[in-house]
């Protein structure tokens, strides 16, 4: 069966530059969602798309933005970044809002 | 506002032993979901179960089994004589049903289980 997507793995970049995280969900979920997971803490969520609409926001720093395409892939656009964006980024998608679906994880560190 | 507590930050078992990994919620709504996932070292989150607030029915599954208590806002995880394999962290999440929140999970701040051979 067909799992959540997210691209690249692993991402190393320097302080003050620009990451973008791809995520593509499952096919037919019309739901996405981005969570961050710092090491050794619960996973945090940031944002939600349903219908390529912006549908919840949670603890996400104004120096990230996300979007939903019309092919419901979705990108986490992060900037200027800081030590303290290294982090485990998750993808989920989700077919009613019920059950998330996780993608493995996009494993972020900034030195 | 919704919070998940799992008291336990690390458990550490002989294999075969048993073992209950506890979570506690609050929440305002009155339909809401509640999951286990599972995130073995590789870092993925795997998911294990899904309950609904109305569904008060334990569950069995093979080694694992959960038992949902709406009484104490409870829903705890046991495995059956633990394999090294269950090594893992185990997060306990909330998802309230309706209003504008569209699903996000709330989660617990995970239980390390080390199941020693």
């Amino acid at each position: 069966a067909a799992g959540v997507i997210q691209s690249p793995r692993h991402l190393i970049k320097e302080k003050r530059e620009t990451a973008t995280l791809k995520c593509y969900p499952i096919p037919r979920h019309d739901t996405v969602y981005w969570y961050q997971q710092g090491p050794g803490q619960d996973p945090q969520f940031l944002i939600s798309f349903y219908e390529k609409m912006q549908s919840d926001k949670g603890s996400i720093p104004d120096r990230f933005s996300a979007q939903q395409f019309s092919d419901y892939h979705s990108e986490l656009n992060m900037s200027s970044l800081e030590l303290g964006d290294s982090a485990l980024y998750f993808c989920a998608s989700s077919p009613t809002r019920n059950e998330q679906f996780f993608g493995p994880g996009t494993r972020l560190t900034v030195l | 506002a919704q919070k998940v507590t799992q008291a336990q930050t690390e458990i550490s078992v002989v294999e075969k032993e048993d073992v209950t990994l506890d979570c506690v919620y609050e929440t305002r709504d009155t339909t809401y979901y509640l999951f286990w996932y599972k995130q073995p070292p590789s870092g993925e989150l795997v998911f294990l179960i899904r309950r609904n607030s109305f569904d008060e029915q334990n569950e069995i599954s093979g080694r694992y089994s959960w038992n949902f208590q709406k009484s104490t806002s409870s829903f705890n995880f046991t495995i059956t004589a633990s394999q090294v394999v269950d090594s893992a962290v185990y997060f306990c999440a909330l998802k309230n049903a309706g209003g504008t929140s569209y699903g996000k999970l709330t989660f617990g701040q995970g239980t390390i289980l080390t199941v020693h051979p």
